[in-house]
């Protein structure tokens, strides 16, 4: 059971918009922590993909696109290609436990029909 | 350009130890906050361990008491030492660098991982 929720799955058409949604509680994104992405290809490492809810690395896309609000946060992705087929997570801090704790969401598997 | 490469991982009976190595190149990792991410096969991600800067250490509930962070300065490498291994401790192990100022920084970069399979 993850600390941060988002749901297992989305799919969309080439060109379409999609958008991940990643919730979590008043211990994390809610108490005004940063919410971060990352985009991870079948077999490959992770790779940041927003930073700071809604920065993009150098060589993302502008399709991509994040946003934060209350304890949710939601990765949007527009005019969708084939090779955005991959694994998206998000990730915070939590403040709940005594020592530092990063957490991450379950995962969501972005299928382009 | 930044670079982080995993070694030390293989198949090791419930009970054994293992130490993975993470050799950078690119930066200094004494001077970055280096964590291990793991993900266990068809699973999320799940935050490991951190050794900061300064040299202090943390650790999840999970794994705390039995793996131990550690760095060579000398080498640039990260290491993470883990003893009574579990079943549940089969994962693909990655270290990555923290950026941001902040308690709530990102990751970035990763290395390539390295697959620790605990089994009899």
């Amino acid at each position: 059971q993850s600390v941060l929720t988002q749901p297992p799955s989305v799919s969309g058409a080439p060109g379409q918009r999609v958008t991940i949604s990643c919730t979590g509680s008043s211990s994390n994104i809610g108490a005004g922590y940063d919410v971060h992405w990352y985009q991870q290809l079948p077999g490959t490492a992770p790779k940041l993909l927003i930073y700071g809810n809604s920065n993009r690395p150098s060589g993302v896309p502008d399709r991509f696109s994040g946003s934060k609000s209350g304890t949710s946060a939601s990765l949007a992705i527009t005019g969708l290609q084939a090779e955005d087929e991959a694994d998206y997570y998000c990730q915070s801090y939590d403040s709940s436990l005594s020592g530092p704790n990063w957490v991450f969401g379950g995962g969501t598997k972005l299928t382009v029909l | 350009e930044v670079q982080l490469v995993e070694t030390g991982g293989g198949l090791i009976q419930p009970g054994g130890s293992l130490r993975l190595s993470c050799a950078a190149s690119g930066f200094t990792v004494s001077s970055n906050y280096m964590s291990w991410v793991r993900q266990a096969p068809g699973k999320g991600l799940e935050w490991v361990s951190v050794i900061y800067s300064g040299g202090s250490t943390y650790y999840a509930d999970s794994v705390k008491g039995r793996f131990t962070i550690s760095r060579d300065n000398s080498k640039n490498t990260l290491y993470l030492q883990m003893n009574s291994l579990r079943a549940e401790d089969t994962a693909v192990y990655y270290c990555a660098s923290r950026g941001g100022g902040g308690p709530d920084g990102w990751f970035d970069p990763w290395g390539q991982g390295t697959l620790v399979t605990v089994s009899s």
